[in-house]
């Protein structure tokens, strides 16, 4: 049960985009296809952003994307606004009912 | 709207217990899996346990395995999190989530601080 690898921080200016990366395993990221990511405000509970590596839930704008490539997942933040500056997560399942979070990424709009 | 409210946190010894309670609302409880999620101050989140629908299956997180107990009262709409044998590194807001393979609504959290 090993934590995802996330970059600790992303940058962009407005308008811009950042990827973030979540790197695991062929027991979890690489194995399955239930890749989820989550947005995280400060003080707030998490908010789910894509499920499913790619899917978006209804309300959630399509300047975010989702993709993979064997054992890493990405994250993408088109057209970046001053709202999007935030924590973000990666999971993924791991098999035998077990999940696993990566370490949280930054995001900061310049 | 679906609605998951935790609550039972607190400021516990350790070596001693804790209840945590999620109540649902908005939706059929008995139809989802339920999860625990946590976070450590400043830290990152961490998936804790999981309970399917009738509570015929569980999972945890090794380092709470044999300490925590997740379970359900679909009469209720309630989830828990019976915590036994706190430790320091057990301090932290406990989030419940609903979903399978991911987390579509989340509560509020609760803070659990072990200390002495």
């Amino acid at each position: 049960q090993s934590a995802l690898t996330q970059p600790p921080s992303a940058s962009g200016s407005p308008g811009q985009s950042v990827t973030i990366s979540c790197t695991g395993t062929s027991s979890d990221v690489g194995g399955y296809n239930y890749v989820s990511w989550y947005q995280q405000h400060p003080g707030k509970a998490p908010k789910l952003l894509i499920y499913d590596v790619s899917k978006r839930p209804s309300g959630v704008p399509d300047r975010f994307s989702g993709s993979k490539s064997g054992n890493t997942a990405s994250l993408t933040v088109s057209g970046l606004q001053a709202e999007d500056e935030s924590d973000y997560y990666c999971t993924s399942y791991a098999g035998s009912n077990s999940w696993v979070f990566g370490g949280g990424t930054k995001v900061t709009v310049l | 709207q679906v609605q998951l409210v935790e609550s039972g946190g607190g400021v516990v010894q350790p070596g001693r217990s804790l209840r945590l309670s999620c109540a649902a609302s908005g939706f059929t409880f008995s139809s989802y899996v339920m999860h625990w999620v946590r976070q450590a101050p400043g830290k990152g989140l961490e998936w804790v346990a999981v309970i399917w629908y009738d509570a015929n299956k569980k999972n945890y997180v090794d380092s709470v395995k044999g300490r925590f107990t997740i379970s359900r009262d679909n009469s209720k709409n309630t989830l828990y999190l019976q915590m036994n044998s706190l430790r320091g590194d057990d301090t932290a807001i406990y989030y419940c989530a609903r979903g399978g393979f991911n987390y579509d609504y989340w509560g509020q959290g609760t803070l659990v601080t072990v200390s002495s």
